[in-house]
């Protein structure tokens, strides 16, 4: 079964709109972080922003928050006014207690800002 | 300002070569791990090192092998190259201790066996 799951292949957004990129996961684990990394096509892994399943608000750095709904197991990545150079693609992971530190990844949303 | 260091960034070899892709960091993290990616694909992990001389398989079989000397370098290794080993590598670092601690990734190496 797919540990992470992001079911927007790609997506496209407005110049300085918001856009939502979903993310759900599973895990019976009680302690676990999820990340979220965007990837330009330069093929860099840039770090954007962490989410522990203990904590009581949704994190969020700059333009970019997580909207962390722990019951429904999902960990959306919203970006406020998007930004040219936010096309990109962004990958959604999970690391579980006791997983060496390594993170699994999901499959990724390309994102595309408009014009 | 990369403090994971991979090289080469692009690399394009025949078949049967052997190829080691260097990666070194210096932010003295313990854990380290190689990722491969397919383009435009997720990331799967195929090595990984608690420390020195600590090294691990991941969950994606690979014909690669890894070492771990020195903290700082990790280099992976492919004794004889084939076309299916084309892809990108990713390498990342992360210090010990706290779980929201993230993967900090080198610019990746792009493999290409001919």
């Amino acid at each position: 079964a797919q540990k992470i799951t992001q079911t927007q292949p790609g997506m496209f957004v407005q110049e300085k709109e918001a856009v939502t990129l979903d993310c759900t996961y599973d895990t019976s684990d009680p302690s676990y972080g999820l990340f979220w990394y965007k990837q330009p096509s330069s093929g860099e892994m840039i770090f954007l922003i962490y989410q522990g399943s203990y904590d009581q608000q949704n994190a969020t750095e700059g333009r970019y928050s997580l909207n962390f709904q722990k019951a429904r197991k999902s960990a959306n990545l919203v970006i406020s006014a998007s930004q040219l150079g936010d096309s990109a693609m962004y990958f959604c992971a999970m690391r579980e207690s006791g997983s060496a530190r390594q993170l699994t990844f999901g499959s990724g949303t390309q994102l595309t800002v408009l014009p | 300002e990369a403090d994971i260091y991979q090289t080469p960034r692009y690399l394009v070899i025949g078949t049967g070569k052997k190829i080691t892709l260097e990666c070194s960091q210096t932010m003295g993290h313990d854990k380290m791990y190689w990722y491969q990616q397919d383009p435009g694909m997720e990331l799967h992990l195929i090595h990984y090192s608690y420390g020195v001389n600590s090294t691990e398989k991941g969950d994606l079989s690979s014909e690669s092998t890894v070492s771990r000397i020195r903290t700082e370098h990790f280099p992976l290794t492919l004794e004889s190259a084939r076309p299916s080993h084309t892809s990108q590598y990713l390498c990342a670092s992360s210090r010990t201790g706290g779980d929201n601690s993230p993967l900090h990734f080198g610019n990746g190496t792009r493999l290409t066996v001919t």
